[in-house]
């Protein structure tokens, strides 16, 4: 059971352009979610995150977007950047004693292309 | 201090034979997860510590799979007669305990990869 989607398995921007990844959650408990970046040979390393609270949360290029009414969030990245070329995760947390237990969506492989 | 660090970065072994895989988390981190990883997935929640405690297992955690963390520092992830489906990238991750926003910013290793022939 995928308690967390991403359904575009890939991403192609030209740079400087807007990039926007999706991602849907199915299990209403989760309230907090985060996005999380990762190069090849790395582990992942966060990135943004963003309490069930509000629904907008920016730190400089990276905005995330949350609509708890259609459980679905989303990381913009303005402008993107070649560096920005990584696997882009969203994770979901509920309270309670399951703080630190994340739950990945499959991951989305964002291009940017100079 | 240089990160969450794994050992080793690869194993490859055959069906039936143990591994034991180690993290060192980040050192004033008491808070040491361990996830896995297959091919086109995200990481999958296995275990949680505070400090030498392990809080939580995921069914995912069968009677093969026993992690320790003995003096609440580095901990170890062992695997007892693997299986072919037990092949996937082993991710270590650690945070501060102090709230709920440093719990959830994890800090992972560049993780273990595991094969299984």
């Amino acid at each position: 059971d995928q308690q967390v989607k991403q359904n575009s398995p890939s991403l192609s921007v030209q740079e400087g352009r807007i990039s926007i990844l999706n991602c849907d959650y199915t299990n209403s408990m989760f309230d907090y979610f985060l996005w999380y970046k990762k190069y090849p040979a790395e582990g992942p390393t966060f990135l943004i995150s963003i309490s069930s609270i509000k629904d907008k949360n920016e730190d400089g290029r990276f905005t995330v977007f949350l609509n708890k009414s259609a459980k679905h969030l989303s990381l913009h990245i303005v402008p993107s950047q070649p560096g920005d070329s990584a696997v882009y995760f969203c994770a979901s947390n509920a309270g309670g004693t399951s703080y630190g237990k994340l739950t990945f969506g499959q991951g989305t492989i964002l291009t940017v292309h100079p | 201090d240089t990160g969450v660090s794994q050992d080793p970065r690869h194993k490859i072994t055959k069906r039936g034979q143990n591994v034991t895989f180690r993290c060192d988390p980040i050192s004033e981190h008491n808070r040491l997860y361990w996830y896995r990883q297959t091919l086109g997935q995200g990481p999958e929640f296995l275990t949680y510590f505070q400090n030498e405690a392990q809080l939580e297992k995921s069914r995912l955690l069968s009677d093969r799979f026993s992690a320790e963390r003995p003096k609440g520092s580095f901990s170890t992830l062992e695997i007892q007669r693997t299986e072919q489906g037990d092949s996937a990238m082993y991710l270590c991750a650690s945070s501060r305990g102090h709230g709920r926003e440093d719990y959830n910013e994890q800090f992972f290793g560049p993780g273990t990869r595991l094969t299984v022939l």
